[in-house]
């Protein structure tokens, strides 16, 4: 089946920005997400890319998609104590219209 | 509600009983998903409806869970004879549309963690 990898952890200083990276398999991937989850809260959804573009903005967070080598980041400028939390890519697949998750990248935010 | 709720938000039970967990999601959503996440695991998909056809089940795990959709809205997972390996956060999500592309995106509610004893 179709697979989307993140790595575990990611620890920052507050201010500078944070650049958390997901690599997925699927090839007929069409939108890809971006989750953030605080502790004991479900699943917020921060942004997403359409699978034909490269980047998007929105304030403080950029997505980048290099489709070719199937690799999507989430940047996030400025970073603050309250981005604290759990990210997840999500990779919805049109062959089978289901959303696939990473295991979630924990960002802790030092001051 | 303006989100996706669901009930109760804790539920510890013994081994073999058996456990409901609701959902209800945002009004005028057709799609309704059920994720599990296990400690320190990605979200594992369990089963979808959409409008009046018949649920993907595709995820399900065993014959011991199952989940049904009443009158297009509020949604129950049943799991049967529950295990400890069955303990985890079990996630609600809705949707516009299936697929959840785009804007049609899949909003999630908070959880139910089940601890199984």
């Amino acid at each position: 089946g179709e697979d989307v990898e993140q790595s575990l952890f990611l620890s920052v200083r507050e201010g500078d920005s944070s650049v958390i990276n997901c690599t997925y398999t699927d090839s007929s991937s069409t939108y890809l997400y971006w989750y953030k989850q605080e502790p004991g809260a479900g699943l917020q959804l921060l942004t997403y890319i359409f699978s034909n573009m490269d980047m998007k903005q929105d304030q403080r967070l950029t997505v980048l998609l290099n489709k070719k080598d199937k690799h999507l980041s989430l940047r996030i400028a400025d970073t603050q104590t309250g981005d604290s939390a759990i990210y997840f890519c999500a990779d919805l697949s049109y062959n089978t219209d289901k959303l696939i998750f990473g295991t979630g990248t924990r960002l802790q935010v030092f001051p | 509600g303006a989100g996706v709720s669901q009930s109760p938000s804790n539920k510890v039970t013994e081994k073999g009983k058996d456990v409901e967990l609701r959902c209800d999601p945002i009004s005028g959503h057709t799609a309704l998903y059920w994720y599990r996440q296990s400690l320190g695991q990605g979200l594992e998909f369990l089963i979808y409806f959409q409008g009046n056809s018949a649920p993907d089940k595709s995820g399900l795990p065993s014959d011991r869970f199952s989940a049904e959709r009443t009158g297009g809205s509020v949604s129950t997972l049943t799991i049967q004879r529950t295990q400890q390996e069955d303990s985890a956060v079990y996630l609600c999500a809705s949707s516009l549309m299936r697929g959840g592309g785009g804007t049609d995106t899949q909003y999630f509610g908070p959880g139910t963690r089940l601890t199984v004893l």
